[in-house]
């Protein structure tokens, strides 16, 4: 089984429709990111949350919001979703207290908004 | 601030050939510096690591990057090349140990191995 592990994997949404991704892990890390990765853009930070009562925004997250529900789950939703936030979508996690700086990826949700 | 610059979003060898990858960074701290590679479909995974210890670092499936501090590169080389290294890598930078919540990702350099 993945260490992190992102549902769905696919989706297809209508725009102005509320949509939530969701994000589990069994590496037990505190650290939990969501990135978009658009083409020849890279990735970039949505929101990142260091523990439970954690959450920080990251440099695109308008028009996004998230919920850390326990240290091993992260959820991102689209409150209203717009043909724009088309894209690929990533969960991570990391544990620099444990001596790791390196960023553990889920394989991805592709969504679509139409 | 930081910043990443890969050159080249897309870069062809054929098999057997050496393969070179070049990514500049920008980092106003000593910084950390990352090798990642994305394979159809997954996740990106972590190629190598550059963590202020030894500036030649190698990591898996051959590949191996320097860094060059004089020259603010990290370019990642592997000396023959393999269909299966077909890929987009992305070199990345976080302000050191920061657990990855400042790690700035480049656009990315996709690879294409002729055969």
């Amino acid at each position: 089984d993945a260490d992190v592990t992102q549902t769905p994997r696919n989706r297809i949404t209508k725009t102005g429709k509320r949509i939530m991704l969701e994000c589990s892990q069994t590496k037990g890390h505190d650290r939990m990111y969501w990135y978009r990765q658009d083409p020849g853009l890279g990735l970039r930070l949505i929101y990142y949350s260091f523990d439970v009562k954690d959450i920080n925004k990251g440099e695109i997250s308008d028009g996004y919001s998230v919920s850390r529900q326990a240290q091993a789950k992260f959820s991102l939703s689209l409150e209203s979703a717009i043909p724009n936030q088309t894209a690929l979508y990533f969960c991570a996690t990391s544990d620099p207290d444990r001596g790791g700086t390196e960023a553990f990826f889920g394989q991805g949700t592709r969504l679509t908004v139409v | 601030a930081q910043s990443v610059t890969q050159l080249g979003s897309h870069v062809s060898v054929s098999e057997g050939a050496l393969v070179l990858l070049r990514c500049n960074y920008s980092s106003s701290v000593p910084p950390y510096l990352f090798w990642y590679v994305q394979y159809p479909n997954q996740g990106l995974q972590l190629l190598l690591k550059y963590t202020s210890a030894a500036t030649l670092v190698k990591g898996i499936n051959g590949f191996e990057a320097e860094f060059k501090k004089s020259e603010t590169s990290f370019h990642l080389t592997k000396p023959s090349a393999h269909m299966s290294d077909a890929a987009e890598y992305f070199c990345a930078v976080s302000e050191g140990n920061t657990g990855g919540f400042k790690t700035i990702f480049g656009a990315g350099t996709r690879l294409f191995v002729k055969a």
